[in-house]
């Protein structure tokens, strides 16, 4: 399985964009890579999607080089609400062959 | 109009018990997961299935048994319960087209305590 590391907090204040990056350096050519968003006591939400080169959607963009091994996540002027933490998932889409791995995620706290 | 919807939310009982968390997806999803979140937040999928196929199954103790009575539906039992089980686990559903599943919306997660 694609094993993912990311920066374990971050802290950043309102306004500013947030660049959340992870590494994923055994990951598959099957493999996408994916970002959720944790609130406490909520489910994670997805953020993004992508496989290579760069995916942008009204929300955030995300950041893939060539070589695919690590990825990341840009937030453009987050604001006290984007505290949350933030999970970086690689995994085969082709369910069935590959599960669904997710890292020990990124706390992003948001200051005013 | 709750997307997915996961039963109970808060769940106490004691060791050796045989309990089952109920989960219902209403977005006409094919594919249901089983995820578990432990106390350091580690999330870690359990068992997923496509069209009341199951397609994922994790190591997993055999105390735990998913069924999927419909498409909609995706439950999970657990027997003879340990402290280690304690968790908040959560129920996600997603499209499944081809050879390719899509994003992965979760439940509110239940918060399952051992005693």
């Amino acid at each position: 399985l694609a094993k993912t590391t990311q920066p374990i907090s971050m802290d950043s204040y309102e306004g500013q964009e947030v660049n959340i990056t992870c590494s994923h350096n055994n990951i598959a050519t099957n493999d996408y890579i994916t970002w959720y968003q944790q609130f406490p006591s909520q489910g994670p939400r997805f953020i993004i999607q992508g496989y290579k080169t760069k995916v942008t959607n009204e929300v955030a963009s995300l950041f893939i080089p060539a070589d695919r091994k690590s990825s990341t996540l840009s937030l453009p002027r987050v604001s006290l609400s984007d505290t949350a933490v933030y999970y970086c998932l690689v995994g085969d889409l082709n369910t069935g062959r590959r599960a669904l791995t997710f890292g020990s995620g990124t706390r992003l706290q948001v200051q005013p | 109009d709750t997307a997915v919807s996961q039963t109970p939310k808060y769940l106490v009982t004691q060791m050796g018990n045989d309990k089952s968390i109920k989960c219902e997806q209403n977005l006409g999803h094919d594919t249901m997961y089983w995820y578990k979140q432990d106390s350091k937040k580690f999330l870690k999928i359990m068992f997923s299935y496509n069209n009341k196929e199951l397609i994922i199954n994790e190591t997993v103790p055999n105390r735990f048994s998913p069924k999927s009575p419909d498409k909609a539906h995706l439950n999970l039992h657990i027997n003879s319960l340990e402290l280690g089980d304690s968790a908040v686990y959560f129920c996600a559903s997603s499209r499944f087209m081809g050879q390719v599943s899509y994003e992965q919306y979760f439940g509110p997660g239940t918060r399952l305590t051992v005693t």
